[in-house]
């Protein structure tokens, strides 16, 4: 199985600054069958980003992800207030479906 | 417009059982496969179930195999997840999430809102 750890766990920012978040893999993650989701306190998770760096159906272009074999990048360019939030990476290569525990964007 | 909306959860004794539905509209169910995946209260997801579009191949994560099946109705445009000897460290918020392509390894490309289980005497 493929464990993913994000990090950091936390990230305190403030809305227009520009947000990092990490995703490192036990192995790597074939043809970089990675994706990022965004879930609010009460809410489903919402798909962001799929393929390690293709953007879902009307997620803005301040939203990218890179990132290739156990390295992998979110990046939200200019935080909005709607940006605050958890964000989860999952991988989908052929050992299976896995989560990374999750990284909290707060509001500093 | 793409809908799912699970039912069944509640609260049930250890050892128990529960069936979960994820009633589905807006997309042509029978072509993609469809997943259950979980999040324990205050924790992350964790992946549980998923089978393919028509359902003759299933999938489970290691602590689930051998006490929940997935199914689904393609006639009923819904999924099932039947859940048997369940366990405290069961109790979670269960999700039903449809996979963006007709694989069963991918992206979620969408969710129902959830429908919560605990377990507990």
């Amino acid at each position: 199985e493929i464990v993913l750890t994000q990090s950091p766990g936390t990230l305190s920012l403030s809305p227009g600054d520009r947000a990092t978040l990490s995703c490192r893999a036990s192995q790597s993650v074939g043809s970089s069958y990675l994706a990022w989701y965004q879930q609010k306190p009460g809410q489903a998770p919402r798909l962001l980003i799929y393929g390690a760096s293709s953007r879902a159906t009307g997620i803005p272009d301040r939203v990218s992800g890179s990132g290739s074999g156990t390295d992998f990048t979110l990046t939200i360019s200019r935080l909005e207030t709607e940006d605050f939030a958890v964000y989860y990476c999952q991988q989908y290569g052929t050992s299976g479906l896995t989560f990374g525990g999750g990284t909290k964007v707060e509001i500093k | 417009e793409v809908q799912l909306v699970e039912s069944g959860g509640g609260l049930v004794q250890p050892g128990g059982s529960l069936r979960l539905s994820c009633a589905t509209s807006g997309f042509t169910f029978s072509s993609y496969a469809m997943s259950w995946v979980r999040q324990a209260p205050g924790k992350g997801l964790e992946w549980v179930s998923a089978i393919s579009g028509s359902g003759g191949s299933t999938y489970y994560a290691d602590s689930v195999k051998g006490r929940f099946t997935i199914s689904r109705d393609n006639s009923k445009n819904t999924l099932y997840m039947q859940m048997n000897s369940l366990r405290a460290e069961d109790t979670a918020v269960y999700y039903c999430a449809k996979f963006e392509t007709a694989a069963t390894l991918g992206a979620f490309d969408i969710w129902g809102q959830g429908t919560m289980v605990t377990v507990s005497s």
